[in-house]
């Protein structure tokens, strides 16, 4: 069984630039949802997709977009980079019957924006 | 989101048992009482959950109040790969996502 991979590892990018993260899911598993993590803190919820269509968002603005495709692999997407963007970006893969319990995650990707 | 309280830091010893403490003094009734940790340099990992009963698998154990506004996470034996940021998040049946606060900051001593 396989686990979730994110990639990049690590990535820098300039304030403006536009950037995609990529992300596979767990076999099996049927849902995938996004998570910022700023140092010191808790990870905050993105957004969540399943069977290829958004089903849930957090307080994040419209530039952070994402995509699902059929082999349940994810990118998040997040255009005009700010400052604030620089952060650990977490995808976690589920079963959408699995409600709240079961997410693996991967080690995440490190955006820093200077 | 329902809240929890955790303190920010515990102390154990290897070999010792180590408590987490989580208060949830607005749960409701459909809210399912979770655990994540996060070891350094990587993704949450889940580590139990439950609803009204304690709780028992090969990472840990959860105790639940009778009155389920407060449980706690039992390490029965800290290890230094036990060293993590551990999460204590309520989800209702009709919730998928997560939402963490801060979490409690394991150290284990050896």
């Amino acid at each position: 069984e396989t686990g979730v991979t994110q990639s990049p590892t690590h990535l820098i990018k300039t304030r403006g630039q536009q950037v995609t993260l990529r992300c596979s899911s767990q076999s099996g598993h049927n849902t995938v949802s996004w998570y910022q993590q700023a140092l010191g803190q808790g990870p905050q919820f993105i957004f969540q997709y399943y069977r290829e269509e958004e089903n849930g968002r957090g307080n994040f603005p419209p530039r952070f977009s994402g995509l699902q495709f059929p082999n349940y692999s994810s990118e998040l997407n997040v255009n005009a980079l700010e400052l604030d963007d620089s952060a650990l970006y977490l995808c976690a893969s589920s079963l959408a019957e699995r409600r709240g319990y079961g997410y693996t995650f991967g080690s995440g990707t490190r955006l820093t924006v200077v | 989101d329902a809240k929890t309280t955790q303190p920010n830091s515990m102390e154990s010893n290897e070999e010792e048992p180590v408590h987490l403490p989580c208060n949830h003094s607005t749960i409701s009734g459909t809210d399912y009482i979770h655990w994540y940790r996060q070891l350094p340099s990587q993704g949450p990992e889940y580590v139990i959950h439950g609803l009204t009963s304690n709780v028992n698998n090969r990472m840990a154990s959860l105790a639940i109040a009778e009155d389920r506004k407060s449980s706690t996470l039992i390490l029965h034996r800290a290890t230094l790969r036990d060293a993590a940021v551990y999460y204590c998040i309520l989800i209702s049946s009709n919730d998928y996502k997560l939402s963490f606060g801060a979490g409690t900051t394991v150290t284990v001593r050896a």
